[in-house]
């Protein structure tokens, strides 16, 4: 199992804003993975971290606005830049078991509004 | 990739009574996952399904994973106010990328 720590947990933030969220795991993980839960809607991938490589974003989703760092491979952040009140959504971050085992921990989520 | 289709949206039942939700995919799936969200939680894994025809059981829950492996659905028995929260059965597409249904939502009436 992987514990996850990500932070903060929630906050308002103003338009035009950037909101940079943190995750931190309990073991050395090869990749993250950054998910967006808009109000009432299922998961959607943001975009893959790797350690030492420039994150690989899903369609739809782009480096400026979402900037990911992976410094070693227990942490990671995503940034929500110049945010309006469409970005406001749930974020989590993700791992996976490893081994073999493809079971993914999140972390609790970050709960964002943009006012 | 195409998202596997999940029904209902919505169930509401009395305590006690069963509940099932279904994922439906146009092509085979190499397996499947779900996953439990608990009103304001995140996403809890709760079973793998890989094999064809393959059942799995975790005391009131039961999973079928569909012998073409392009459906699967998950059913509760006797549902109890624990049981809230929104299931997601979830496709692995390439080598870790998760892509998750729209989801049931649950909600019990005591």
């Amino acid at each position: 199992s992987a514990v996850i720590s990500q932070k903060p947990s929630r906050d308002i933030c103003q338009r035009g804003t950037s909101l940079t969220i943190q995750c931190q795991v309990d073991s050395q993980v090869t990749m993250m993975f950054w998910y967006r839960q808009q109000p009432g809607q299922s998961l959607t991938l943001i975009a893959t971290a790797n350690q030492g490589s420039e994150a690989t974003y899903e369609s739809g989703f782009v480096i400026d606005k979402f900037p990911i760092s992976r410094p070693n491979l227990t942490f990671s952040t995503l940034t929500v830049s110049n945010m309006s009140p469409e970005d406001s959504s749930i974020y989590l971050c993700s791992v996976e078991a490893g081994q073999g085992n493809t079971e993914a921990f999140f972390g609790q989520g970050t709960r964002l509004t943009v006012v | 990739g195409q998202q596997v289709m999940q029904i209902p949206q919505y169930q509401h039942v009395q305590e006690g009574e069963d509940f099932t939700t279904y994922c439906n995919s146009s092509t085979t799936l190499s397996n499947i996952q779900w996953y439990k969200q608990r009103p304001g939680g995140h996403p809890v894994f709760l079973i793998q399904l890989v094999k064809s025809g393959e059942v799995k059981k975790q005391k009131r829950l039961t999973f079928q994973f569909g012998e073409a492996k392009k459906n699967s659905s998950l059913h509760i028995t006797a549902t109890q106010t624990t049981d809230v929260g929104t299931y997601f059965c979830v496709e692995i597409q390439g080598a870790q990328k998760l892509v998750f249904g729209q989801g049931t939502r649950l909600t019990i009436n005591p």
